[in-house]
């Protein structure tokens, strides 16, 4: 399986603010994801972060809160924008590649970034 | 609709006994996958299972498919407190062309405590 890095770990944000987090793969992956786990909550998936092209954003995720950038094959990051205390959850990046899982859809996950907005 | 829905949604047991969660879901999948997370961190793959399959050995790690009823089993024998954690099943219903993109939908999760 793949190693993936998140930073940072966690972080305290005051309202308003915008926060960017990173996703770094050692090695070349196809596709990388973002998710969001809000309290106590389950996973859901914000979008697809595609290499040399605009993010796949799910149903309820916009660009303009969430926008994502994936300049290599190997990294990704993930703003969140303008925040307000709804956004405290831990956001989680997840990889997938052909190579690492065959015809298996096994995705990989980062450690996660705790994020809380006061 | 949910997919992927888990149960229970908290479960504790001694340390040796088998623990089991099921997870349901609603339309046809390519495969099912189930997760752990220990305390909201990352979460760790554990297993996956083909539609076509309807059993899976993994370690201590038991999983069942049945597609007829959409539900799936993970079975931990033996457990140990570290076993401590939350964990997810996720449905995938994507097309398989190696490698494309696969949305993976998660479950609300059970919570399993092993206590010493």
């Amino acid at each position: 399986s793949a190693v993936i890095s998140q930073k940072p770990s966690r972080d305290i944000c005051q309202r308003g603010t915008s926060l960017t987090i990173q996703c770094q793969v050692d090695s070349q992956v196809t596709m990388m994801f973002w998710y969001r786990q809000q309290p106590g909550q389950s996973l859901t998936l914000i979008a697809t972060a595609n290499q040399g092209s605009e993010a796949t954003y799910e149903s309820g995720f916009v660009i303009d809160k969430f926008p994502i950038s994936r300049p290599n094959l190997t990294f990704s990051t993930l703003t969140v924008s303008n925040m307000s205390p709804e956004d405290s959850s831990i956001y989680l990046c997840s990889v997938e590649d052909f190579l690492l899982a065959g015809f298996n859809n096994e995705q990989f996950f980062g450690p996660g970034t705790r994020l809380t907005v006061l | 609709s949910q997919q992927g829905e888990e149960d229970p949604q908290a479960l504790s047991i001694q340390e040796g006994e088998n623990a089991t969660m099921n997870c349901s879901y609603k339309t046809s999948i390519n495969n099912l996958q189930w997760y752990r997370q220990n305390s909201g961190r990352g979460l760790v793959h554990l297993i996956l299972i083909r539609s076509n399959e309807r059993e899976k050995h993994s370690g201590r790690l038991r999983v069942t498919l049945d597609t007829s009823k959409k539900s799936s089993s993970l079975l931990i024998t033996a457990s140990r407190a570290a076993d401590t954690a939350s964990y997810f099943c996720a449905t995938d219903a994507g097309q398989n062309s190696g490698g494309s993109n696969y949305k993976l939908t998660f479950g609300k999760g059970t919570l399993l405590t092993v206590n010493p």
